[in-house]
């Protein structure tokens, strides 16, 4: 089946620093891409959509100007959490379709802030 | 809006026992339902989906059962292994052409030797 590869897969950083997720389709092209956020015991959550040459569409409650997504490429979307503080501790996870097929999921970011 | 429960949280079980795990979805206008199995470290893997037409789908030992107008589903496991441990995960796609997936809590199941 298809791949998506996600990087890093944990990432440990001092509060106010800005962290960056590449989530890369590995054998398909994806004009769109999904990121997903996990806090513990809860359910994954949608954040934002990443669309191949234009701007993302947030979720109601996620901040844009926080959590920046550039999908500047058909193979690759980013999510970069800005200033990032103990709050932001999450598993992040990215996701693309294949037209017609399953939803695929990258492997996960763990982000603990300190 | 659409809120998708899982019960139960967690199940132990010892091999070769059939299982069900159930999930239930409060909007019964969805597009699709997908049953996913989370591993540690390595993400989410589709099971099975089952469009909203469809009553159920089967994958080897794996069958989902979809009834939509009740807003439930179950994932049936046969002859469960120590491979088969997991959290395993229940969404669904809304209608209205949004991609957006909605996803319950999950169902860590352990399968013991």
């Amino acid at each position: 089946g298809a791949v998506v590869s996600q990087h890093p897969s944990w990432v440990i950083c001092k509060s106010g620093t800005s962290v960056k997720i590449e989530c890369r389709s590995l054998d398909f092209q994806a004009t769109t891409m999904f990121w997903y956020r996990q806090f513990p015991k809860q359910s994954l959550m949608l954040m934002a959509t990443s669309n191949e040459g234009s701007k993302a569409t947030y979720e109601q409650g996620v901040e844009k100007d926080k959590f920046l997504i550039n999908h500047a490429s058909l193979t690759l979307s980013t999510l970069t959490v800005t200033s990032a503080h103990p709050e932001d501790s999450s598993f992040y996870i990215c996701s693309a379709r294949v037209v017609g097929e399953k939803l695929f999921f990258g492997s996960g970011t763990q982000l603990s802030v300190l | 809006k659409q809120e998708v429960t899982q019960i139960p949280a967690a199940l132990s079980v010892p091999e070769g026992e059939n299982l069900v795990l159930n999930c239930s979805f409060t909007d019964s206008a969805i597009y699709n339902l997908q049953w996913f199995r989370q591993d540690p470290g390595k993400g989410l893997t589709s099971l099975l989906l089952i469009q909203s037409s469809q009553r159920e789908q089967t994958s080897g030992r794996l069958n989902a059962s979809l009834d939509k107008s009740s807003g439930r589903s179950t994932l049936y496991i046969a002859a469960s292994q120590p491979g088969d441990s997991a959290t395993y995960l229940c969404a669904v796609q809304t209608q209205g052409g949004s991609e957006k997936l909605v996803f319950g809590k999950g169902t860590k199941l352990t399968v013991n030797p």
